[in-house]
């Protein structure tokens, strides 16, 4: 089924860990987007990308770093977990300036001990 | 940066009722999002509106631009309505500098009883 896949939906980290979050679409959509979601607040965009080898920071992108070498995968990685990381993340993608639409992963919950 | 506020921020209702959410943005869009997340799901694209009316089955979309304004309405609701609807705009385009993507209303959590 053509959407946004995110892995793993659950993870537990120590404080200090380091992990990636896999976001991959088959839709050959430019725009790929990560952000987080914490209680009482929006989503906050934390990096994106409009293409393979583009990347540029959001609005809360410390302690995350990205990669886009190809149009399909987005991967978010955590260098060393902290307790404030805990959160829900959200990738999502489209065509480029949102026409059609964003498709969003389903989530991945991340608590950071 | 745009501001989104949505209102209420809680909503209960009775099954049947027609429901309303606003949602009002600070500055131009290119586009409006209504987004639907049931508790502990994934988030789900409703409309996609920049002006006029949408409709799809019992949802009712309306984005007024001048005004800044959009709402959500839902017809004869049931409790499966029931979530957190979101509100997200888009910018106008994408600058090669700033942050681009959408920007993200806290929510409305709906419940509807039966």
């Amino acid at each position: 089924n053509a959407g946004v896949t995110q892995t793993p939906k659950f993870q537990v980290l120590k404080t200090g860990q380091s992990m990636t979050l896999q976001c991959a679409q088959d839709m050959n959509h430019e725009y790929m987007s990560w952000y987080r979601q914490d209680p009482g607040m929006g989503l906050r965009l934390i990096h994106y990308s409009v293409g393979a080898g583009i990347t540029d920071q959001g609005e809360v992108p410390n302690g995350y770093n990205v990669s886009r070498s190809t149009t399909e995968d987005f991967p978010l990685r955590l260098l060393s977990a902290a307790p404030s990381q805990t959160s829900v993340y959200f990738c999502a993608s489209s065509y480029l300036f949102g026409v059609n639409g964003y498709t969003f992963g389903s989530g991945t919950r991340l608590t950071v001990v | 940066k745009n501001e989104v506020e949505q209102s209420p921020q809680n909503l209960t209702a009775q099954e049947g009722e027609f429901i309303t959410i606003n949602c009002s943005y600070s500055v131009g869009i290119s586009a409006l999002h209504w987004l639907q997340q049931h508790p502990g799901g994934g988030i789900v694209s409703l409309f996609m509106l920049s002006s006029g009316k949408k409709k799809h089955g019992r949802l009712i979309a309306t984005i007024n631009i001048q005004e800044k304004h959009s709402s959500l309405h839902i017809t004869a609701s049931h409790p499966r309505d029931s979530a957190v609807y979101i509100c997200a705009v888009s910018s106008l385009m994408y600058s090669g500098g700033g942050a681009d993507g959408l920007t993200f209303g806290k929510g409305t959590h709906l419940i509807i009883q039966p």
